[in-house]
């Protein structure tokens, strides 16, 4: 596998169930991102892991849980979700900001969610 | 804070005709600029980015943009579309010393033959 994969592509649940996104990146990167992506909106930044650190939270409902167990490997977890919550979720991967550096960022295909 | 501008929600194009995307962004010091494309289902892939010295800047299939500082804007140019160039484009603008992009709406293009 190379770049950023992402798991499963799609995925249907109801509003009780928990379910899992997952985001894997193979480009040695040690920052990762989830994005949400819905219909005639911006690209909406969730989450930002810089070196395994949450730094970044946008203010995101607590129905979405995200983990970053390792640099390799993004979670998002998902449980009581509503139907607004539909959506493509994307998550990408960078170099961490050192010395004011940045980097572009990687995108995985996505994961097409649809809540019942 | 920074923000992206895109103002053409959809542009349609001859096959073969030149193209230009428009994109303005707000940021108070020297922004980093990029251009990606999304085709339908797929992920976003890096078309160019600007981050300092030649103001125009090469990416990948044919595509240049330059950055203006004085307007504001970072536009995106082919000479020549082709059928394949269908597909979304998001510009965006990110900080100095800051993992956080900030993305346009994008702007929907469509190839006629």
């Amino acid at each position: 596998e190379t770049g950023v994969t992402q798991t499963p592509r799609h995925l249907v649940m109801g509003m009780t169930n928990k379910k899992s996104l997952k985001c894997e990146q193979h480009l040695g990167h040690n920052a990762m991102y989830w994005y949400k992506q819905s219909a005639k909106k911006p690209l909406e930044l969730m989450f930002v892991y810089s070196l395994e650190e949450r730094v970044e939270n946008n203010s995101v409902p607590s129905r979405f849980s995200p983990e970053c167990p390792n640099s390799s490997h993004l979670f998002l977890h998902l449980h009581t979700l509503q139907p607004e919550d539909s959506a493509l979720y994307l998550c990408a991967s960078s170099r961490a900001v050192y010395s004011g550096v940045s980097s572009e960022q990687f995108f995985g295909p996505g994961t097409r969610l649809t809540v019942l | 804070a920074q923000s992206v501008t895109q103002p053409d929600i959809h542009i349609t194009v001859s096959e073969g005709a030149s193209l230009e995307l428009r994109c303005n962004y707000s940021y108070g010091a020297t922004p980093y600029l990029f251009w990606y494309v999304q085709s339908p289902g797929q992920g976003l892939q890096l078309l160019l980015k600007y981050f300092s010295g030649d103001t125009l800047v090469q990416g990948i299939k044919g595509f240049e943009a330059e950055f203006k500082r004085s307007q504001s804007s970072f536009n995106l140019r082919k000479p020549s579309v082709h059928w394949s160039d269908a597909a979304e484009y998001f510009c965006a603008v990110g900080a100095q010393g800051n993992e956080k992009l900030t993305f346009g709406t994008g702007t929907r293009l469509t190839i006629i033959p």
